[in-house]
């Protein structure tokens, strides 16, 4: 069964500078689909970015970029330049690639703090 | 639609009580996830629909829990004989055929069982 992991609860950065966010999962699959979901405070979830599994380039959003080392099974997520409004809960996902409509595993989350 | 709209956004039950929550996907997605968030914590995935048929149930709790996806109406999560431990923000989420893309989320219910 795929599992997800995130071992940071909480994290915080100053506004400006960079945080990078840790994620692990464990598959048996090789063709499948990461995710990273912000939820703020309105509790509204968003899509913040996505990796394809047999894609080696790293996906970039602007200032979000991911760090994906498929044999490590290692999807970190990097937000650089930091804002106030980044400050949410940041949940790391995986989507199984083999079976269409199947359901998203998440990882337990971690709180961000943006500090002015 | 462009979004996936939830009903109602709070509910407060007694133990005991029925509760049933709403959601309409967006027009055009197949695919509809009910999770459960308690507090701030990781999501508990519930069941899955495709079109009007159930696709995976493996989360439910079947003794007291059922949800519906039926045409041209919302789709339902009905929780009967409500417990504290059901406290949670109810999320409805749904995708296009092709699901690889990610799913889009409702905003929530908040149901409080007192």
């Amino acid at each position: 069964a795929q599992t997800v992991t995130q071992s940071q609860p909480e994290m915080s950065v100053q506004e400006a500078e960079t945080v990078t966010l840790s994620c692990t999962y464990d598959t048996s699959e090789n063709n499948y689909y990461l995710f990273w979901y912000k939820q703020p405070p309105s509790r509204q979830m968003i899509l913040v970015i996505r990796q394809e599994a047999y894609k080696q380039q790293n996906a970039t959003e602007n200032r979000f970029s991911v760090n994906f080392q498929k044999a490590a099974k290692s999807f970190s997520l990097k937000i650089s330049d930091s804002q106030l409004g980044d400050t949410a809960m940041y949940f790391c996902a995986h989507l199984g690639g083999n079976n269409q409509g199947g359901k998203l595993i998440f990882g337990q989350g971690t709180e961000l703090s943006v500090k002015p | 639609g462009e979004e996936v709209a939830q009903t109602p956004k709070h509910l407060v039950r007694g133990e005991g009580q029925k509760a049933k929550l709403y959601c309409a996907p967006i027009k055009g997605h197949s695919y509809v996830f009910w999770y459960q968030q308690v507090l701030k914590n990781e999501f508990k995935f519930l069941i899955s629909f495709q079109n009007e048929n159930v696709f995976d149930e493996t989360g439910m709790p079947k003794e007291r829990f059922s949800a519906k996806c039926l045409p041209n109406s919302p789709c339902s999560l009905e929780i009967q004989a409500t417990k504290l431990e059901d406290s949670a923000v109810y999320f409805c989420a749904s995708s296009p055929r092709a699901s690889n893309y990610g799913y889009t989320f409702g905003s929530g219910t908040r149901l409080t069982v007192v």
